[in-house]
């Protein structure tokens, strides 16, 4: 049911260089969310958005950015990396059920190095 | 605002041990919550989640958990322990007011010794 892909994969970075995470969802759900996942923090919401056009801030929002311009991408952008920005990060939709109670589901996530 | 506390960074059974992993939520409102379960190297799966319907919940792979509004629980309990289920669990909770993201524990990792 996941239907979300992110790239890339992996990557290392150069501590100053500006990344774009990619994150694709293939059923048109409206709700987009970007996590990060640091050891022993669990998942800590970055950035989200509720439908096209419109984004709002999560729990730790500073050195990103997001935008999204249609309902189906979600790209995260870090400006101007800093070693702290090192983590797993995850995008996930959100699929309203029975009352307008959401599910989310996770894409498999982007490993992310700044050095 | 929501928190969510799971008691034990790490947990160890034998294989065909009952497991038990503990989480406990704070929530203003009637809450949502939601186990996921996460193998090395993968995303989250979700496992079960509660939205009022049953205080019981039977999720993947013969786990269940039971809400218990009077001790603001949701463990996730599974009678016999498989070497498979080895993984780092996370409760969350959410509600359907306001922001709907998740609010997660730190996670369980969860060891089963042969």
């Amino acid at each position: 049911i996941a239907g979300i892909t992110q790239a890339p994969t992996s990557q290392i970075l150069a501590a100053g260089r500006r990344m774009t995470l990619r994150c694709t969802q293939d059923m048109r759900h409206n709700a987009m969310y970007w996590y990060r996942q640091d050891l022993g923090l669990g998942l800590r919401l970055i950035h989200y958005s509720n439908t096209a056009g419109t984004t709002g801030k999560g729990e730790v929002p500073d050195g990103y950015s997001v935008s999204r311009a249609n309902t189906d991408d979600f790209p995260l952008t870090l400006a101007s990396a800093v070693p702290s920005q090192t983590s797993v990060y995850f995008c996930a939709k959100g699929l309203a059920g029975v009352g307008g109670q959401e599910t989310q589901y996770f894409g498999p996530g982007t490993r992310l190095l700044v050095l | 605002a929501q928190s969510v506390t799971q008691l034990g960074s790490h947990v160890s059974v034998s294989e065909g041990a009952l497991v038990l992993l503990r989480c406990n939520y704070s929530s203003s409102v009637p809450p949502y919550l939601f186990w996921y379960v996460q193998y090395p190297n993968q995303g989250l799966q979700l496992l079960l989640k509660y939205t009022s319907a049953a205080t019981l919940v039977k999720g993947i792979n013969g786990f269940e958990a039971e809400f218990k509004k009077s001790e603001t629980s949701f463990h996730l309990t599974k009678p016999s322990a498989h070497m498979s289920d080895a993984a780092e669990y996370f409760c969350a909770v959410t509600s359907d007011t306001g922001r709907r993201a998740l609010t997660f524990g730190s996670g369980t990792r969860l060891q089963v010794q042969p």
